[in-house]
């Protein structure tokens, strides 16, 4: 069983678009994130979901809105795509925030959506 | 601003020999540190994480943190061809988010 599954796979769309990424996790964590990686291969956070209880917004725009419906998903949807936005997006999740016990703060990553905005 | 630095290489070792990846980090209170390897097209994946001062063992793979220095550093002995993937290191802060370096490549020809 995949730990952490995300779909979909690829994403190739036009500018102006609206899409939506889905996230799943079946490791029982408490805590989810959204990672972006560029053509530079820098891994950088988006959001991180805590309990379904947003904990961290990075200066991400608003055209990107995350939702947890319950503990096991995240999903990311992005309004009024631009090119800019073309990337990999990765998903992770983690027992818990705080790290209260050795190697539960431990990040597992999704295969990752590569998103392609023409 | 949080952040962690690594040479982004390439690194080139021969097979068999040791390759040392290294990394600083700025932000005194991290107090985890993750080492992840990310093939082509692939997520990270998890390789070592360390969380005292010191080394820690793990097969063929050595994590040491020096929180003094601000520094972690993974040997890799033995190297294979399989080795060759990007290295990232990553600073964690209880309650924040992984602040990852930009990566190392490591190229282990045979």
């Amino acid at each position: 069983d995949t730990a952490v599954s995300q779909t979909p796979k690829y994403l190739v769309t036009q500018m102006g678009n609206d899409k939506s990424i889905k996230c799943e996790q079946n490791l029982g964590h408490d805590t989810m994130y959204w990672y972006k990686q560029d053509s530079k291969k820098f891994l950088k956070i988006m959001f991180s979901y805590n309990n379904k209880e947003l904990i961290i917004n990075e200066t991400v725009p608003n055209r990107f809105s995350p939702k947890s419906p319950d503990k096991a998903h995240l999903n990311l949807h992005i309004n009024s795509l631009e090119l800019g936005d073309s990337a990999v997006y990765f998903c992770a999740s983690s027992q818990d925030l705080q790290g209260w016990g050795v190697g539960t703060d431990t990040q597992y990553f999704g295969p990752g959506t590569r998103l392609t905005v023409l | 601003q949080k952040e962690v630095e690594q040479n982004s290489g390439p690194l080139s070792v021969p097979e068999g020999a040791i390759a040392s990846l290294n990394c600083t980090y700025s932000d005194r209170g991290s107090q985890s540190f993750f080492w992840y390897r990310q093939y082509s097209g692939k997520s990270p994946e998890l390789i070592m994480s360390i969380y005292s001062n010191g080394d820690k063992e793990d097969g063929r793979f050595t994590a040491q943190l020096n929180k003094a220095s601000q520094y972690v550093s993974l040997l890799i002995r033995d190297s294979q061809p399989s080795d060759s993937a990007t290295y990232l290191c990553a600073a964690y802060q209880a309650g924040t988010a992984l602040i990852f370096g930009k990566g190392t490549t490591l190229s282990v020809s045979s």
